[in-house]
């Protein structure tokens, strides 16, 4: 059972274009974290967010944690070729074990 | 920097086969994971462990099991390898009760493993 569902699961788009990518749950979490991935390589942490309705920014990533703690969303502006990886949300039980959702590829065309 | 290294970055085994993926980490940390990741699945997690010669099972430990008899250490093994384990394996760790409040786990390199 897929707890966290994540979509897209493959984006293409052109260099200097805006995109969203969504995590939905049922379920609450007491975090949730924004991982990427680039090939050969194994998740990096991008950011944490904790508090329902928090809003964090890194550069021209924009993330924001839902109300109910129990959805998020990426918003990258004028994404970059060096955007492109694999962009996957985890969701933080208590007990210290992380639920992962399907994974979004992103493809930034120069 | 935080560095957990697997052993292994490609193995391909045969059918059968006794398999072990070895993984360390060098920050003291408490807690140790594996995952396998297949494309549309995400990471699943296997097993993990809190402590030294502890282990919990994860979402899909059936045909695997674990080893931590030292702290930096951690060993995913299959005991007779089939081809529905081939995938990439993910090993990760993070800090004890501080790590679980923050939960940021930190990843190797991965090991893509093919049975044949």
């Amino acid at each position: 059972t897929q707890l966290l569902e994540q979509s897209p699961q493959f984006l293409s788009i052109q260099e200097g274009e805006n995109l969203t990518v969504y995590c939905n749950s049922s379920s609450v979490f007491s975090s949730l974290q924004w991982y990427r991935q680039e090939p050969g390589e194994g998740p990096v942490l991008l950011v944490t967010v904790v508090t329902g309705g928090e809003v964090k920014k890194l550069k021209r990533l924009t993330f924001q944690f839902g109300d109910a703690r129990k959805d998020s969303s990426l918003h990258i502006t004028a994404a970059q070729p060096g955007d492109t990886g694999l962009y996957l949300c985890a969701g933080a039980r208590y007990t210290g074990k992380l639920i992962f959702g399907q994974g979004t590829t992103l493809q930034v065309k120069p | 920097d935080v560095k957990v290294t697997q052993s292994s970055r490609y193995l391909v085994k045969r059918t059968g086969e006794k398999v072990f993926l070895e993984c360390v980490q060098d920050m003291d940390h408490e807690n140790m994971f594996w995952y396998r990741q297949d494309p549309g699945l995400g990471l699943r997690l296997i097993y993990f462990s809190y402590d030294v010669k502890m282990k919990e099972k994860g979402d899909i430990p059936e045909g695997y099991s674990v080893s931590r008899e030292k702290k930096e250490r951690f060993s995913l093994i299959l005991e007779s390898a089939s081809t529905n384990q081939t995938s990439m394996y993910l090993c990760a760790s993070s800090e004890g009760l501080a790590g679980l409040a923050k939960n940021i786990q930190y990843f190797g390199a991965g090991t893509r493993l093919s049975v044949l």
